[in-house]
């Protein structure tokens, strides 16, 4: 089965500079999550999308901004990227906003800042 | 506030043994769903099971079972005659409704149990 497909899957870039990471869900899934794990942490919600209306804002910096486009897929652009940045982050789509939709998981985009 | 909390940070077991991984959970929606996800060392996040508040059924599937008690509200997972495979990171999650409707859902999750297989 088709599963949630990221690019890139590693990303190193310096301070200051701008990154793009891409999420492309599952095919039918009309609502993409992005979290952010930090080395040792437990993910952390930054950002969604339903039918590619922005549906809720978690704890992401003001240097972010992500939105999905009309074939689903979704970009997280990040900007003026400090070390702190550097984590995993991850994409996850549902058929569906509710609760009781399960969120898979794409493989994670590894982003480095030197 | 939604809170999920996985007490034991770190687990070790040799192969084939038994051991149930905690997860305890505060809620105050009457429904709400818990996922259990496994994160092998390769880092991918692997969606393992959903329940939702209404089926306290407990479920099994192979080797893995799963206890669901609203009473205690804790949702814990078992893995039985334990394998070098299942080593990974396993995070408890609960599923928790945003947004001004209430009707966009995001997970909240706990900060995760390593459990180490030793052959």
């Amino acid at each position: 089965a088709a599963g949630v497909i990221q690019s890139p899957r590693h990303l190193i870039k310096e301070k200051r500079e701008t990154a793009t990471l891409k999420c492309y869900p599952i095919p039918r899934h009309d609502t993409v999550y992005w979290y952010q794990q930090g080395p040792g942490q437990d993910p952390q919600f930054l950002i969604s999308f339903y039918e590619k209306m922005q549906s809720d804002k978690g704890s992401i910096p003001d240097r972010f901004s992500a939105q999905q486009f009309s074939d689903y897929h979704s970009e997280l652009n990040m900007s003026s990227l400090e070390l702190g940045d550097s984590a995993l982050y991850f994409c996850a789509s549902s058929l569906g906003s509710g609760g009781q939709e399960t969120q898979y998981f794409g493989p994670g985009t590894r982003l480095l800042v030197l | 506030a939604q809170k999920v909390t996985q007490a034991q940070t770190e687990i070790s077991v040799v192969e084939k043994e038994d051991v149930t991984l905690d997860c305890v959970y505060e809620t105050r929606d009457t429904t709400y769903y818990l996922f259990w996800y496994k994160q092998p060392p390769s880092g991918e996040l692997v969606f393992l099971i959903r329940r939702n508040s209404f089926d306290e059924q407990n479920e099994i599937s192979g080797r893995y079972s799963w206890n669901f008690q609203k009473s205690t509200s804790s949702f814990n997972f078992t893995i039985t005659a334990s394998q070098v495979v299942d080593s990974a990171v396993y995070f408890c999650a609960l599923s928790e409704a945003t947004g001004s409707g209430g009707s966009n859902y995001k997970l909240t999750f706990g900060k995760g149990t390593l459990l180490t297989v030793n052959p």
